[in-house]
């Protein structure tokens, strides 16, 4: 079956930097996907790896090793806006998202 | 830009009823498709479309039935509606699979009794 892995909750602090790890086995891999969702909001994009390596964007940042089945987003300078879930989520040989249950990360004062 | 719009918000039915939700994307994407979101699971893929008069079934297709008459709307359908349906369900459109994000509409709050 097709798995993707994440913590269902962390917590950090304002102004602080934080890791949100990302595992999967999938059939196939068509790239590694990353969105953020506000609660009662949709979830939107963050960040897309498909090769092996980091990705930068402003403060945050994606990683890839696709031999490892293993990702990660970091989130640097934290705000109280980044209080959200965080999604992971993988496309498999037939072109399908495959999604994380999510990360609700909590940022306190 | 309106991106993607689902109607309605919210709604309530009764165990049987039937309802649409609907879907409009103003992208000119070729690639729409229906999640529904539950407590403690990812997003489950219900039925997906890559274009104008096609469409497919995804992970969780039991119990409903799609149409894409247009390239922009794509129409969900609950024929007969369970309480197993209470869920979000989100709509999504993307201009082709490989590499580009999917973006999504607010969502449809839909209760079951």
């Amino acid at each position: 079956g097709q798995n993707i892995d994440q913590p269902t909750e962390m917590t950090a602090t304002e102004g602080a930097i934080v890791q949100i790890n990302c595992t999967y086995q999938t059939s196939g891999f068509n790239g590694l996907f990353w969105y953020q969702q506000h609660a009662g909001e949709a979830p939107t994009f963050l960040s897309y790896n498909v090769l092996d390596g980091l990705e930068e964007k402003g403060r945050f940042s994606s990683f890839l090793s696709r031999s490892k089945g293993y990702s990660y987003l970091l989130l640097k300078e934290l705000q109280m806006k980044d209080s959200a879930s965080y999604l992971c989520a993988v496309m498999d040989s037939n072109y399908q998202l495959i999604w994380g249950a999510g990360t609700k990360l909590i940022i306190k004062p | 830009n309106a991106g993607v719009t689902q109607t309605p918000k919210f709604r309530v039915l009764k165990t049987g009823q039937s309802m649409t939700l609907l879907c409009a994307q103003d992208m000119n994407h070729e690639y729409m498709y229906w999640y529904r979101q539950d407590p403690g699971m990812g997003l489950r893929l219900i039925h997906y479309s890559v274009g104008e008069g096609t469409t497919a079934k995804g992970e969780v297709p039991d119990g409903y039935n799609v149409s894409r008459l247009k390239k922009q709307n794509f129409l969900l359908g609950l024929e007969s509606a369970a309480p197993s349906q209470t869920s979000v369900y989100f709509c999504a459109s993307s201009w082709k699979t490989e590499g580009q994000p999917q973006h999504f509409g607010d969502g449809t709050r839909l209760s079951i009794l």
